[in-house]
């Protein structure tokens, strides 16, 4: 199936620094890549997502860039907050298989 | 608004006993239903996904199974557990196969002794 490449595995910053995750993909057919907060021992929840037409979309501290051509998409985090310390997962839809394929995830976390 | 509710939220099996995990959603129709795995690590696994009463696609070959025996009732089932059957369960569901949103339980965290 489609596979999808996840860095870093885990990431530690600051309070109030941003925080860059990005993942790799080689399916060139993918056209919609959302990103997953998922907190201790909850189920994971959409945070953003962005399709194939659109290089970049913001939602307040959230911003999510696609590079289509390079075959890669990041979330970005900015002013973090202790609240944002979670696993992060992003996901494409492959166009071949038509299925979501999950990142490996990353561990955040916001050092108070 | 849409609820989606799993048990139960942690089990402790031995090697060799049966598994059944209930999954339901309220407060929409024929939605599209799905088991993920998320073993030690954090990646997820999809297991199962469901269109439709009675109908399920199996995207690993596994020790496990799934029915939907009502539209929003999803379960997920094994007759003999292994010990590689533990990790922790997810069940989603979506308004669209694969194009939109998913919505995920809270998880059942199983551990095969």
């Amino acid at each position: 199936g489609e596979n999808v490449e996840q860095h870093p595995s885990t990431l530690s910053v600051q309070e109030g620094d941003s925080a860059v995750i990005k993942c790799t993909y080689s399916d060139s057919a993918s056209n919609y890549f959302p990103w997953y907060k998922q907190e201790l021992g909850k189920g994971p929840q959409l945070i953003i997502d962005i399709r194939s037409n659109v290089g970049e979309k913001k939602d307040q501290r959230i911003a999510v860039t696609l590079n289509k051509t390079a075959k890669h998409f990041s979330l970005h985090i900015t002013e973090t907050q202790p609240e944002d310390s979670a696993v992060y997962f992003c996901v494409l839809l492959s166009g071949s298989a038509r299925q979501l394929t999950f990142g490996s995830g990353t561990q955040l976390t916001v050092l108070p | 608004s849409q609820t989606i509710h799993q048990w139960p939220a942690t089990l402790v099996q031995p090697v060799g006993s049966p598994l059944s995990l209930e999954c339901t959603v309220e407060g929409t129709s024929n939605p599209n239903l799905y088991w993920y795995r998320q073993a030690a690590g954090r990646g997820l696994q999809l297991l199962f996904y469901s269109v439709g009463i009675g109908q399920i696609s199996s995207e690993v070959p596994q020790n496990l199974s799934a029915s939907r025996p009502q539209d929003r009732q999803f379960i997920l089932s094994s007759k003999k557990l292994l010990l590689s059957d533990s990790g922790f369960y997810l069940c989603a569901w979506s308004a669209y196969v694969n194009t939109g949103e998913l919505f995920f339980g809270e998880g059942s965290r199983l551990t095969v002794l």
